[in-house]
């Protein structure tokens, strides 16, 4: 059974940064693209970014590109996001997910719980 | 920039069969976006319903269908039920690596 778990969520003042993490297993990780979705308390989902399976490929939304980094570490098994220059409007659950295949034009098929970032002084 | 239009709202009566479309503000949906489906309920992460057009997730009953229909990606829920209430998303493929969802359809099943 896939499985994955988000953890590093919180609050955290404009201008600062933080790393999400997710805790993959039930599947060949690095077989597999992975993305970061979010959404806005109250609002729709919005794909934020995107990784190949290899980890070499990396991909993002224009409203976050220059200020996110995704990664991944194969042999933890493990997806990251870190988040600098936070902002109000990144203020959002952070949804990880798997997609159905190793290539970027392949969608998602499982999704995480999410975590919580709040951006507030 | 391209928007991912959908209804942002509809309604179904218990038993009958909606159809929920997923365009775009300029030009026609075609496999090429490999479109994508979820079904989202207060507080519960999303979960995925069709993708690559027509493929049904695993576990995914087959009252759940998706498709082309003329300029648009297209849901179809045969058969609707009180827990199909959600709200439902897609999602298109734009090309290097990019996606984007629309912006959500909120059924009511009354």
């Amino acid at each position: 059974e896939v499985q994955l778990l988000e953890s590093g969520g919180g609050l955290v003042q404009p201008g600062g940064s933080l790393r999400l993490s997710c805790a993959a297993s039930g599947f060949t990780f690095d077989s597999y693209a992975m993305r970061w979705v979010r959404q806005a308390p109250g609002k729709g989902l919005e794909w934020v970014s995107g990784i190949s399976g290899s980890g070499t490929s990396t991909y993002y939304a224009d409203s976050v590109k220059g200020r996110f980094t995704i990664s991944r570490d194969n042999s933890k098994n493990t997806l990251y996001l870190q988040m600098n220059s936070l902002r109000a409007e990144d203020t959002a659950v952070y949804y990880c997910a798997k997609a159905y295949s190793a290539g970027a034009a392949r969608s998602i098929d499982s999704w995480g719980q999410g975590t919580l970032v709040t951006v507030s002084s | 920039q391209t928007v991912v239009t959908q209804e942002p709202s509809f309604s179904v009566s218990p038993g009958g069969t909606v159809t929920l479309t997923c365009g775009l503000s300029s030009g026609s949906v075609s496999t090429t976006y490999y479109p994508s489906w979820f079904q989202q309920t207060p507080g519960q992460a999303p979960r995925t319903l069709i993708y690559s057009t027509d493929t049904r997730s695993s576990g995914v009953p087959d009252r759940f269908s998706g498709s082309i229909l003329g300029n648009k990606a297209a849901l179809t829920i045969t058969g609707a039920q009180a827990d199909d209430e959600s709200d439902y998303y897609c999602v298109l493929y734009m090309g290097s690596g990019i996606w984007v969802f629309g912006g959500g359809t909120k059924l009511t099943v009354l």
